[in-house]
């Protein structure tokens, strides 16, 4: 079956410094990784997605994930954190082998990005 | 930027009513989904809907939730008779044309569903 585990609810990073938000996944095969961000009172935004290819995927609003293998990981990261990027961030995984159109996408419990001044 | 919308925000209704959940997807977009999010607990992926048919579903989308595009805007999630257990937070999503394996799926608002 497949899973994504978030194993860090809560995350606390000064401004300026980098941070990372942890996610590994269990998948057979090589799975579609994403990352979504909640924003108080609004749906989840897509972030960014590992395909193929590069191990080192670049999204949106300066932030980045290492998919790395070995580890089945997919950490978020940022090299200097916002005030503005406190949200909450969900990892997610997709089969790559679901043939159907319209595939689900199963997602992390979320961890809690709070950026402080 | 064109984004999905939901109607209401918040719905209320009695144990054992009807609702019915109301998305209008991006416009040029073929592939729509609902997942819900219990307070405090993951999202979790409800029903994917594609060609007017239901492509993939999960074992929460029972014989109480139903799912239709009645004309060419929306898309509705239907729970014929509320339980407590159905209050979430409900997202509708939708994907491109040429994004049939899902890969971007843009979510909406959400509606917060409070059965009481």
């Amino acid at each position: 079956a497949q899973s994504v585990a978030q194993p860090e609810d809560q995350v606390n990073v000064a401004e300026g410094n980098p941070l990372t938000v942890k996610c590994t996944y269990s998948v057979s095969g090589n799975p579609y990784l994403f990352w979504y961000v909640q924003y108080p009172n609004r749906g989840l935004q897509f972030l960014l997605k590992y395909i193929t290819g590069d191990n080192l995927v670049k999204g949106s609003y300066g932030f980045e994930a290492e998919f790395n293998k070995s580890q089945t990981s997919f950490h978020l990261k940022k090299p200097s954190a916002l005030v503005s990027d406190s949200a909450l961030y969900f990892c997610a995984v997709r089969d790559r082998r679901a043939y159907s159109s319209a595939s689900k996408i199963i997602f992390g419990s979320g961890t809690r990005l709070s950026i402080r001044p | 930027e064109p984004e999905v919308t939901q109607t209401p925000s918040h719905q209320v209704t009695q144990m054992g009513q009807e609702v019915i959940l109301r998305c209008v997807p991006i416009s040029n977009h073929l592939y729509f989904y609902w997942y819900r999010q219990i307070l405090g607990q993951k999202v979790e992926f409800l029903v994917s809907f594609y060609n007017n048919e239901i492509s993939e579903k999960s074992e929460i989308f029972d014989d109480q939730f139903s799912v239709e595009r009645p004309d060419g805007s929306n898309f509705t999630l239907k729970i014929r008779s509320t339980k407590l257990e159905d209050s979430a937070m409900y997202f509708c999503a939708s994907s491109d044309s040429s994004d049939p394996r899902g890969l971007e799926q843009y979510f909406g608002p959400g509606t917060r569903l409070t059965v009481t």
